[in-house]
């Protein structure tokens, strides 16, 4: 069965500074890959989506990896700002219903 | 605008009380999700529906009950059966076409008083 884990579970670093979150999955069989972002108390956003054939996607500031044969995705954020502050999650489709296996997300703090 | 609404976005249920949290969207997407969140856990899937009359449990069904009447709504009512229903819920949605993105709605509140 596909898990997914994303670690650390919280991260702080100051503003400024390039950060990669991790999201790693156990089944390489994956439709693709998403990255969210959530805010407190709000529904997620779409940051970015990878299909299964893609290596990486970039938006912005933004830019996601994957490596099914490692079992791995990266969202790198450069340049980060207090704004960027927020849970991030990852998430696979395992079948044509899609439904996703999600992680329990990276809370990332940046800090002034 | 399009987007998915979700309501009320906070709701107290007294125990042994039904409750029905709303979802609309005026996406045109064929897909629908009820998920459920709790603090420090991944979102866990409760029910989808893929096509109008038509639904199928996800994960933590037990204790939840859902319709698809129309495209737009996707109600899901939380029964009294379902023991420990205080979470944050949240209703998603998708157009039905390889690798298109799942839309999320704000939210709704759940608190058992």
């Amino acid at each position: 069965k596909q898990e997914v884990t994303q670690i650390p579970a919280a991260l702080s670093v100051p503003e400024g500074e390039n950060l990669v979150l991790n999201c790693s999955f156990t089944d390489s069989a994956i439709y693709n890959l998403q990255w969210f972002r959530q805010d407190p108390g709000k529904g997620l956003t779409s940051l970015l989506l990878i299909q299964s054939s893609q290596r990486e996607q970039t938006s912005g500031r933004l830019n996601a990896s994957l490596d099914k044969s490692s079992g791995r995705s990266t969202l790198y954020i450069a340049a980060s700002q207090p704004g960027d502050s927020a849970t991030y999650l990852c998430a696979a489709p395992m079948d044509s219903n899609y439904q996703l296996i999600w992680g329990a997300g990276t809370k990332l703090i940046i800090k002034p | 605008d399009g987007g998915i609404t979700q309501s009320p976005k906070y709701l107290f249920r007294k125990e042994g009380q039904n409750v029905t949290l709303s979802c609309e969207q005026n996406l045109n997407h064929d897909a629908m999700y009820w998920y459920r969140q709790d603090p420090g856990q991944g979102l866990r899937l409760i029910y989808y529906s893929q096509i109008v009359n038509d639904f199928q449990k996800g994960d933590i069904a037990e204790g939840y009950s859902v319709s698809r009447e129309k495209k737009e709504s996707f109600p899901l009512t939380v029964t009294s059966a379902q023991k420990n229903p205080t979470a944050f819920y949240l209703c998603a949605s998708r157009k039905k076409s390889s690798g298109n993105t799942i839309y999320f709605g704000e939210g709704s509140w759940l608190t058992v008083v």
